[in-house]
């Protein structure tokens, strides 16, 4: 057991272009979180999944943002147009259960120009 | 107003001093609760995880509920320079959608 994985760990781009994140959760963790975190706030939620499903979708979460688990394994965040408010440190989360509580990766922290 | 509020700080202590930390809270469904320690540029790691009222003690780290009064505690003995960190409290309710409090940043000065 590895803990929670994120890749990359820095990604920079331009304004307008497409980007997409990696999480490789816990093995055996069936719930895997996304969330976006800006300087001096909490982590925001952005979606889950339960397995291969997602469950839920924050009101944050545009259309630009879409998020997949296809083989209830990995997740990959797609992030389409950046705009430069999408600068944040993107943070996942997996657990393996509703009751149990859940453990971050490090992050994907993104820079937007 | 938000559901979790937290003090952002910064709370500044001399080493071996104790750290007392608080988040309250507006929802009732809230069940399960967590402290986080993060540090800079890092992913948040867990702390305490408690789900009833009362203390739990894991070290010199001490976590409090009362949920009651929708109020949560950290405590943290014999402080380190190494605490010097950002505490996030975390709530979950019992479908499982977690909300964090601000987080607050903890100096602690040898």
């Amino acid at each position: 057991d590895t803990g929670v994985s994120q890749n990359p760990r820095h990604k920079i781009t331009k304004r307008g272009q497409n980007v997409t994140f990696r999480c490789d959760p816990i093995s055996e963790h069936n719930r895997l979180y996304w969330y976006r975190q800006t300087l001096g706030q909490g982590p925001e939620f952005l979606t889950y999944f339960q397995n291969e499903a997602q469950l839920e979708k924050s009101r944050l979460l545009s259309d630009r943002f879409s998020a997949e688990r296809p083989k209830g394994s990995f997740s990959t965040l797609e992030i389409q147009r950046t705009e430069q408010g999408d600068s944040a440190m993107y943070l996942c989360a997996s657990s393996r259960t509703v009751q149990e509580t859940q453990y971050f990766g490090p992050g994907t922290r993104l820079l937007v120009l | 107003q938000k559901e979790v509020e937290q003090d952002p700080g910064p709370l500044s202590v001399p080493e071996g001093a104790i750290v007392s930390l608080n988040c309250t809270y507006s929802n009732s469904a809230f069940q399960y609760f967590m402290w986080y320690r993060q540090y800079s540029r890092k992913g948040p790691e867990l702390l305490m995880y408690t789900y009833s009222s009362g203390n739990k003690e894991d070290g010199r780290f001490t976590a409090q509920v009362d949920k009651s009064s929708k109020y949560i505690s950290l405590f943290i003995r014999d402080s380190q320079p190494s605490d010097s960190a950002t505490y996030l409290c975390a709530m979950k309710d019992s479908w499982g959608k977690f909300q964090f409090g601000a987080g607050t940043q903890v100096v602690v000065t040898p």
